[in-house]
């Protein structure tokens, strides 16, 4: 199992670009996540999607939008980057047939100048 | 006031020590928490997750968890250098539509 990948690596945006973050997972969870990491802050959700068909706000959604595909993807997409959202992003999952512990991608470093 | 703070850090601890890394959660509703480790440029890499009072043991590894106090602690031995990393703290609380709210981290540094 792959367990949760993300792609791309690291990307370089100018101001105003758009480009999706791509999510994908193997473990048949229900719930996904998007987060985005920044020194000093910690990690904030920016969305999440308790099932397939569903998403909802986190703490920090200004600028994002998010599609629930199926139940192995969630995307996050920019659509006018901004420098404040350079930032390394990341993509979890969790079981809620358990105590939802999250599971997570590799993360995706994002610039934009 | 954060929902979940830790002291960040840095801390620094003799190879073979025991590391203790300290949490504390605001809101009494969180019945679970979780503990990340996390190396530089790397992801959050889950370690272990207490829900009772009292102590939880993996190997080299013991979460603590005191509701009354709202403290949640983890205790490293035998410190190799290759725990050095951040070590993250999270809390869930039920009815939460399942977001776990983490706190900023503390560094770990192994001292050979």
């Amino acid at each position: 199992n792959a367990g949760v990948t993300q792609t791309p690596k690291f990307q370089v945006l100018k101001t105003g670009q758009s480009m999706t973050l791509q999510c994908a997972q193997d473990m048949n969870h229900n719930s996904m996540y998007w987060y985005r990491q920044d020194p000093g802050m910690g990690l904030r959700l920016i969305y999440y999607s308790a099932s397939e068909g569903t998403t909802d706000k986190g703490e920090v959604p200004n600028g994002y939008n998010v599609s629930r595909l199926n139940k192995r993807e969630f995307s996050l997409r920019l659509e006018s980057a901004a420098p404040s959202q350079t930032s390394v992003y990341f993509c979890a999952s969790s079981d809620d047939r358990g105590v939802y512990e999250q599971y997570f991608g590799p993360g995706t470093r994002l610039t934009v100048t | 006031q954060k929902e979940v703070e830790q002291n960040s850090g840095p801390l620094s601890v003799p190879e073979g020590a025991i590391a203790s890394l300290n949490c504390t959660y605001s809101d009494r509703g969180s019945q679970s928490f979780f503990w990340y480790r996390q190396y530089s440029g790397k992801s959050p890499e889950l370690i272990m997750f207490i829900y009772s009072n009292g102590d939880k043991e993996d190997g080299r590894f013991t979460a603590q968890l005191n509701k009354a106090s709202q403290y949640v602690s983890l205790l490293i031995r035998d410190s190799q250098p290759s725990d050095s990393a951040t070590y993250l703290c999270a809390a869930i609380t039920p009815f939460g539509n399942e977001k776990l709210t983490f706190g900023t981290g503390t560094r770990l540094t192994i001292i050979p």
